[in-house]
């Protein structure tokens, strides 16, 4: 079986400020990684994934995570917020095909 | 290239109708997914096409849930005697055949669904 806790249903920084989410995961297989973005009234956008190549992934608008296994997290950090940051963002793992999403964190960007 | 597309985006409708969305997902793409989400949570798996074959069902599809795919293209998801439960915002994804486990999803917009 697989899961997601996201530690933290909302996080707040100031604009200019490091932005740090925090993702744990279970998973009895190897797993692949995903973080999503989420604005109002909107479908999922990726920001990026893990698939067991480099342990440090890229993903766009500057956000990245890392895969530390002996902690079985993949936090996503961007070094600066932007105020169009805001949105939710939920962590997503999955053994197979279908994802396992976590609950998600409000990231709200303060001026 | 326009992405999943989801129709309609929003839907109200009293307690006890059926209701049917549809998905178009991208053209090239043979796996489809279904998602639930409600109001301050992450999406829920629901249901999962490879071509128009369903592989697998969530618990959380009762029986008044049915999803087809009859092409392998677009798919309907239908709710029948909607109960207050039922709303939420469904979502659905759909990704390329690939080596290896799993590849993107991509998602649409999603229908909001409103049961009164």
């Amino acid at each position: 079986a697989q899961s997601v806790t996201q530690l933290g249903s909302h996080v707040s920084v100031s604009e200019g400020a490091l932005v740090l989410l925090r993702c744990n995961y279970s998973s009895s297989v190897p797993p692949y990684l995903f973080w999503y973005v989420q604005y109002p009234n909107q479908g999922l956008q990726l920001l990026l994934k893990y698939t067991s190549a480099a342990t440090l992934v890229k993903g766009i608008n500057d956000f990245e995570a890392e895969f530390k296994k002996s902690e079985t997290s993949f936090h996503l950090t961007k070094p600066s917020a932007h105020m169009s940051d805001a949105a939710e963002y939920f962590c997503a793992v999955t053994p197979r095909r279908a994802l396992t999403f976590g609950s998600g964190t409000r990231l709200q960007v303060q001026p | 290239d326009t992405g999943v597309s989801q129709d309609p985006r929003h839907k109200i409708t009293k307690r006890g109708q059926n209701v049917t969305f549809r998905c178009d997902p991208i053209s090239e793409h043979n796996r489809l997914y279904w998602y639930r989400q409600t109001l301050g949570q992450g999406p829920e798996f629901l249901t999962y096409f490879q071509n128009e074959a369903q592989l697998e069902k969530s618990r959380l599809l009762s029986d008044r849930f049915s999803a087809e795919r009859p092409k392998g293209s677009f798919s309907t998801l239908e709710i029948q005697r909607t109960e207050q439960g039922d709303s939420a915002m469904y979502l659905c994804a759909s990704s390329p055949q690939a080596e290896g486990r799993n590849t993107e999803a991509f998602f649409g917009q999603g229908t909001r669904l409103t049961v009164v």
